[in-house]
This record gives structure tokens, C-alpha cells and sequence, in this order.
């Protein structure tokens, strides 16, 4: 029973490049969550799908930054043009399509380095 | 403190001891949640307390919650080397919302 997949866990890019990081949910959950942290900080909300659908994005840079979670496949957060101050932590997390505990399952995160 | 806001943002004990995390939050909420985090590692549920509940046990952890003052605290009994972690406090805001709004979290060191 495989928990949160994340991938890849570490990645490095050039200012400029574009990063994409990919999240698989846990099997039967439907919401997926991506959170940043940067170093020695809590978790910041960046966005909320469900397939198909973006439903909160309210934490999420206007500009080169987006997310989908398609009806096939995994979760993306991609990032354009990465900048020196997008090195974080990304995590994903989900939750199963019902209200629940309102507890949320992470994956181990990717790691995002910018040169 | 996290955003809610945790204290102290570090702590060193020595195996065996109890180690006392607390948490303040500005927002009304539906939950507050404990999550732990190794270092370099993704986040990992520890327990979840409701707004109409004060106090929850689970193993060794036991949170409390104060609506009134809006506070809650994390105290793990009779600690372990691996229990060095960082953990956060997370609440849940609004009907039907997942979203967890974190802290900053308290880095928990444990000497054996």
C-alpha cells in the first residue's frame, strides 16, 4: 500500500530552466495539496486539486508557477524560469474524497536546488 | 511562533524526560493537527484534535486545546533518541477545508 510518491526527491537547475515535479496521491485519494518550504520553516500552502479541477490557489505565485492534476497520471507542479529563491522543499500530501479526519498524507518531497 | 506559531523553536532533553511543545494560532478552526518531520524527510501524522475536544491521548503524546486563548501544546512522555525531530502544529480552518496552515515548528533534540 504505497504511500505519497514524489519525484524526483532531489533536483538541480540553472536559473532560467524549468523544474517540473511530480506527485502520485495515495491509491484511492482524490485531493492533492503542494506545499513549499524553504529552510528552518513550516509548510506554505501553494495549491489545491482534485482531478481535473484547481481548486485553491490561493497560495501560489501568479507568475510562472502552475499545477494539474489530469484525470490519468500523476499530479505537476511546474515551475518556469526558475529564479534562485524557488530552491526549496516541495511537498505533496493528500486526502481521500470524503471528509474525513482531515488528516493529510506527505510524501517525502522534492528538493529543488537552483544555480 | 507558527502561523500559528510554536515554542520554544528548540528543545534539548535527555532520554527519558518529557518534552513540552506548545502552539498559538490567530484564526478560529474545525481542527489542530501534530505532524513530525525527520530531518530531510516528508511529514508524518501524529494527532489530530478537534475544536470542541480539549484534550487527546495517543500513545505517548498527549495535546491539549484551548479555544479560549487559542493555544494548544504537544507533550511526548518519557522520550526517546528517536524522537529528534521537528514538529508542527497545523489547523484547519473553514467548512469543508483541508487546507493546514503550518508553523515554524519546534526542533526537538533528545540525548540519549
Amino acid at each position: 500500500n504505497a504511500g505519497v510518491m514524489q519525484n524526483p526527491r532531489h533536483l538541480v537547475r540553472r536559473r532560467g530552466q524549468e523544474a517540473r515535479l511530480r506527485c502520485s496521491p495515495m491509491k484511492g485519494h482524490s485531493h492533492v495539496y503542494w506545499y513549499r518550504q524553504l529552510p528552518e520553516e513550516g509548510l506554505k500552502f501553494m495549491v489545491y486539486l482534485q482531478k481535473e479541477n484547481i481548486i485553491d490557489e490561493s497560495g501560489m505565485p501568479k507568475e510562472r508557477f502552475s499545477a494539474e492534476f489530469p484525470k490519468e497520471g500523476p499530479s505537476i507542479l511546474r515551475i518556469q524560469q526558475v529564479v534562485r529563491g524557488d530552491s526549496a522543499a516541495y511537498f505533496c500530501a493528500s486526502s481521500p474524497p470524503v471528509a474525513g479526519t482531515g488528516e493529510l498524507f506527505f510524501g517525502e518531497g522534492s528538493r529543488l536546488t537552483v544555480l | 511562533s507558527q502561523q500559528g506559531e510554536e515554542d520554544p523553536q528548540a528543545l534539548s532533553i535527555q532520554e527519558g524526560e518529557n518534552a513540552t511543545m506548545n502552539c498559538s494560532y490567530k484564526t478560529s478552526i474545525n481542527n489542530l493537527q501534530w505532524y513530525r518531520q525527520n530531518s530531510g524527510r516528508g511529514l508524518v501524522h501524529l494527532i489530530l484534535i478537534r475544536s470542541n475536544e480539549r484534550e487527546k491521548h495517543s500513545g505517548r503524546l498527549r495535546v491539549t486545546l484551548d479555544t479560549s486563548k487559542k493555544s494548544s501544546s504537544l507533550l511526548i512522555t518519557a522520550s526517546r533518541a528517536a524522537d529528534t525531530a521537528s514538529y508542527f502544529c497545523a489547523h484547519q480552518s473553514g467548512a469543508g477545508s483541508y487546507q493546514l496552515t503550518f508553523g515554524k515548528g519546534t526542533k526537538l533534540s533528545v540525548i540519549p
